[in-house]
């Protein structure tokens, strides 16, 4: 099984659609939880970061972190074109596991006009 | 310059050569990373420095050899590579107690014949 466990998609929308990413994890010690987006031929880029349990916001996006469930989402509201990337959930244990961010796999997203 | 940046952005090598990549972060951060991307998988964590030292070697085999002179430059030397390790190599940095919030270049696209 693997540590984290990512739909990758692709995922294609309407714009003005309200997308919901999902990762799923095995590993209880994960405190630290991210969502990337990386838009072809370009790196990764840090979207939201949170850390342990509930929700935060910011403009559109949405994080939201479920540490009973072991399940963290990100929801993007009123989904434009530019939108459109792959977006990549990532999580930390902290302490020794510093510095060691675990990914998922992606999940590609189009938001089509 | 701003961000993270790396160079080249593409190579392409022979499996006898050998060939440097090169990684600048200009953020102040004191921890810097190597990563490997392949097609349909997760981001790989390869090498960890903080404070230029090296925390992390994520049994990575050794034709592939990080160096960190400072705590803003780093650089992957790559020797005798195997045409599986094509692939897009991305650096990252962070504020060395920050347990998230890893910052990526755009990365350096890697293909060996």
């Amino acid at each position: 099984q693997k540590e984290v466990e990512q739909d990758p998609g692709p995922l294609s929308v309407p714009e003005g659609a309200i997308v919901s990413l999902n990762c799923t994890y095995s590993n209880s010690a994960f405190q630290y939880f991210m969502w990337y987006r990386q838009y072809s031929r370009k790196g990764p880029e840090l979207l939201m970061y949170t850390y342990s349990s509930g929700n935060k916001e910011d403009g559109r996006f949405t994080a939201q972190v479920d540490k009973s469930s072991k399940y963290i989402s990100l929801f993007i509201r009123d989904s434009q074109p530019s939108d459109s990337a792959t977006y990549l959930c990532a999580m930390n244990g902290g302490g020794t596991s510093y510095g060691k961010l675990t990914f998922g796999q992606g999940t590609i997203l189009t938001v089509h006009p | 310059e701003t961000g993270v940046t790396q160079t080249p952005r593409h190579l392409v090598m022979g499996m006898t050569n050998k060939k440097s990549l090169k990684c600048e972060q200009h953020l102040g951060h004191n921890a810097m990373y190597w990563y490997k991307q392949s097609a349909k998988k997760p981001l790989e964590l390869m090498f960890v420095y903080n404070f230029k030292e090296q925390t992390e070697n994520n049994s990575v085999p050794s034709r592939f050899s990080p160096e960190c002179p400072n705590s803003s430059h780093l650089f992957l030397h790559l020797h005798t590579l195997q045409p599986e390790d094509s692939a897009l190599y991305l650096c990252a940095s962070s504020y060395g107690e920050d347990q998230g919030g890893q910052f990526f270049g755009p990365g350096t696209r890697l293909t060996v014949l």
